[in-house]
């Protein structure tokens, strides 16, 4: 497809448990970026992934989670020892250049539930 | 500290009339704002984007002023219809920070027929 892909787009697990969420960004674009969005917020930026370059985990909550990016391509976001507090919807986005003039396409998220 | 406010209250209009959203920032310095929709359980979509020495960006039905003195962007559409019905989330882009998009919480607008 043509544009940004998550999965799976809803993931139900109890407290404790490890997740992973996937991200096939669009092609060619290098720079991808993770937010997560809880009930009636704004986009909380997690991670952003530019080219090889050492990634930008400043907004990254915990030590919990951890994100990479294989061969400048898909993105796995991973949280360990799941917690209430992480149900939110997890968004990914990608863009031609990580810059500030261009457009970040977004995927559908996956929504995240934790009992 | 650093905020980004837009409307609080859901908007809601009649068909035909024009829309009008406001974000406000403290604390920041944008070089550039964005403009996205977002439909329930969608991704949000890129709308429009304004650097800081323009005052004004048109697209379409869209109109977008930045006020960096007031520090606020006001986001209009005209001629509204019920298929504008959406979430419309404003993010900045400081000078000093390039690559990352600061989101408000967006303003939910209902466009009644």
């Amino acid at each position: 497809g043509a544009g940004v892909s998550q999965s799976p787009s809803n993931k139900v697990t109890e407290k404790g448990k490890d997740v992973e969420l996937r991200c096939d960004p669009i092609s060619g674009h290098t720079a991808l970026y993770w937010y997560r969005q809880s009930l009636g917020q704004g986009l909380e930026f997690l991670i952003y992934f530019q080219g090889n370059s050492a990634p930008d985990k400043s907004g990254l909550p915990s030590d919990r989670f951890s994100a990479e990016r294989t061969g400048g391509s898909v993105s796995t976001l991973t949280i360990q020892r799941t917690q209430q507090e992480d149900s939110a919807v997890y968004l990914c986005a990608s863009s031609t250049y990580g810059t500030a003039t261009q457009p970040q396409h977004f995927g559908d998220g996956t929504r995240l539930s934790i009992l | 500290s650093q905020k980004i406010e837009q409307n609080s209250e859901a908007l809601n209009i009649q068909e035909g009339k024009t829309a009008t959203l406001t974000c406000n920032y403290t604390n920041y310095s944008p070089a550039y704002l964005q403009w996205y929709r977002q439909d329930p359980g969608r991704g949000p979509v890129f709308l429009l984007l304004i650097r800081e020495n323009e005052k004004e960006k048109r697209k379409e039905r869209l109109k977008v002023t930045f006020d960096t003195t007031l520090k606020q962007s006001l986001f209009h559409i005209t001629a509204s219809q019920p298929a504008d019905s959406a979430t419309y989330l404003c993010a900045l882009i400081s000078s000093g920070s390039a690559r990352q998009l600061t989101f408000g919480s967006g303003t939910q607008l209902t466009v009644l027929p």
